[in-house]
């Protein structure tokens, strides 16, 4: 697509339960990242991939944070048993490679009620 | 300590004044970016540099690597320039957290 597309753009969830994030980057972009934007912050790093391969998955909060990129396109980030302190806006970006200029979607704000 | 430090946080300016916003890194870098935040919420490259100077219409960023400092300028501030600006730094080869360490923004509201 011309640029990165998030959806939902908005999502209100109840505590405890599942959501999925989804995050479609830039055609022909080999990394892909996650990043979590909490109100007055900078973005905050979570995770990224480089074509399928997660490269690094330092900054997911814990382990129920997961992200997939099974065929080193669209990206799924999935948050299981969602909590309130799970809501921010949740930030999408790819770029040609690592190190070159990166693209971010509009977001998707999450919020746990 | 923030690996990326932004100053100020707030900016507010007048019209037509020039503005500078600072960044400050503390690791390896192999890029310097330059994002701006609009007030609905995205996120637009402005410049990446990894040395020297870049100029693009109104707005320069300028990066010393040895002192670990980039600034950005805006010359003839106009209230369209309202937003938050972020640093972000790519960390060398190695670095653990995979693209971007971001700094925590620095919000300009220019005044009409």
């Amino acid at each position: 697509g011309a640029g990165v597309s998030q959806s939902p753009r908005y999502k209100v969830t109840k505590r405890g339960q599942d959501v999925a994030l989804r995050c479609d980057p830039i055609s022909g972009h080999v990394s892909l990242y996650w990043y979590r934007q909490a109100l007055g912050q900078g973005p905050e790093f979570l995770t990224y991939f480089n074509y399928e391969a997660q490269q690094d998955k330092s900054g997911l909060p814990n382990d129920r944070f997961s992200a997939e990129r099974p065929e080193g396109s669209i990206s799924t980030l999935t948050i299981q048993r969602t909590e309130q302190r799970d809501s921010a806006m949740y930030r999408c970006a790819s770029s040609f490679n690592r190190g070159t200029e990166a693209f971010f979607g509009q977001g998707t704000r999450l919020t746990v009620v | 300590k923030n690996e990326v430090e932004q100053s100020p946080q707030n900016l507010t300016a007048q019209e037509g004044e020039f503005i500078t916003i600072n960044c400050s890194y503390s690791v390896g870098i192999s890029a310097l970016h330059w994002l701006q935040q609009h007030p609905g919420g995205g996120i637009v490259s402005l410049f990446m540099l990894s040395s020297g100077k870049k100029k693009h219409g109104r707005l320069i960023a300028t990066i010393n690597i040895q002192e670990k400092h980039s600034s950005l300028h805006i010359t003839a501030s106009h209230p369209r320039d309202s937003a938050v600006y972020i640093c972000a730094v790519t960390p060398r080869v190695g670095g653990s957290q995979g693209n971007l360490i971001f700094g925590k923004g620095t919000k300009l509201s220019v005044k009409p």
